[in-house]
């Protein structure tokens, strides 16, 4: 059973590009969460799709917007690229299970380290 | 969101067991206790995670006090494979939808 895969594993883009990320979240998941980790920082929450739909986002800006797919793998784009923009980009994928009860696990991929330059 | 707090950085002779604690005191009574570790530059790895009582698996413990506002994650035989970054992590239903977030952790240390 393939766990939560993230591509591509690293890339370099140049200040005011845009890029895409994709994930595949666990096979059974249908909720996928994404994430940025800053060097020396945990992981900051961005955005969370279910059922092609954004449920909730974190403090980030319009530059960062996402996709759902019916099967239910998922883009992070970021346009007008900054130098701190720079970082890992972490998916997390969780099955919805039962609303309320937070014991469902919650899976992360290895990650796309992103540069910036 | 209920917020954890953990120790920044701790040392652990080989072979010996690892105790990380974690204080989360505003904790609600639905939500979950999980732990997980980042080894330098991977993705998050789940541990273990619990609601009131003690929990085991193939990789650790994980020990709730009864009034569930602090932890323990009980590694039992630390090996420098385990040196990696553990974030305690209270989990919490938000607006019909789960999230997570994430502290600083605790940068665990196993020295040969």
């Amino acid at each position: 059973d393939a766990g939560v895969t993230q591509s591509p594993t690293h890339l370099i883009k140049t200040r005011g590009q845009q890029v895409t990320l994709r994930c595949s979240p666990k096979s059974g998941h249908d909720t996928v969460s994404w994430y940025q980790q800053a060097l020396g920082q945990g992981p900051q929450f961005i955005f969370q799709y279910y059922e092609e739909e954004e449920r909730q986002r974190g403090n980030f800006p319009d530059r960062f917007s996402g996709h759902q797919f019916p099967n239910y793998s998922s883009e992070l784009n970021v346009n007008a690229l900054l130098l701190g923009d720079s970082a890992l980009y972490l998916c997390a994928s969780s099955p919805s299970g039962t609303r309320g009860v937070t014991g469902n696990t919650i899976y992360f991929g290895e990650g796309s380290w992103l540069t910036v330059v | 969101d209920a917020k954890t707090t953990q120790p920044t950085s701790m040392d652990c002779a080989e072979g010996r067991a690892a105790n990380l604690p974690c204080n989360h005191s505003t904790i609600s009574g639905n939500e979950y206790v999980y732990w997980y570790r980042q080894i330098h530059s991977q993705g998050p790895q789940y541990i273990i995670h619990g609601l009131k009582n003690n929990e085991t698996n193939e990789m650790a413990s994980l020990i709730i006090t009864e009034d569930r506002k602090s932890s323990t994650l009980i590694l039992p035989h630390a090996t420098l494979r385990d040196t990696a970054v553990y974030y305690c992590i209270v989990r919490v239903y938000s607006g019909g939808y789960q999230k997570v977030t994430f502290g600083i952790g605790t940068k665990l240390q196993v020295i040969p």
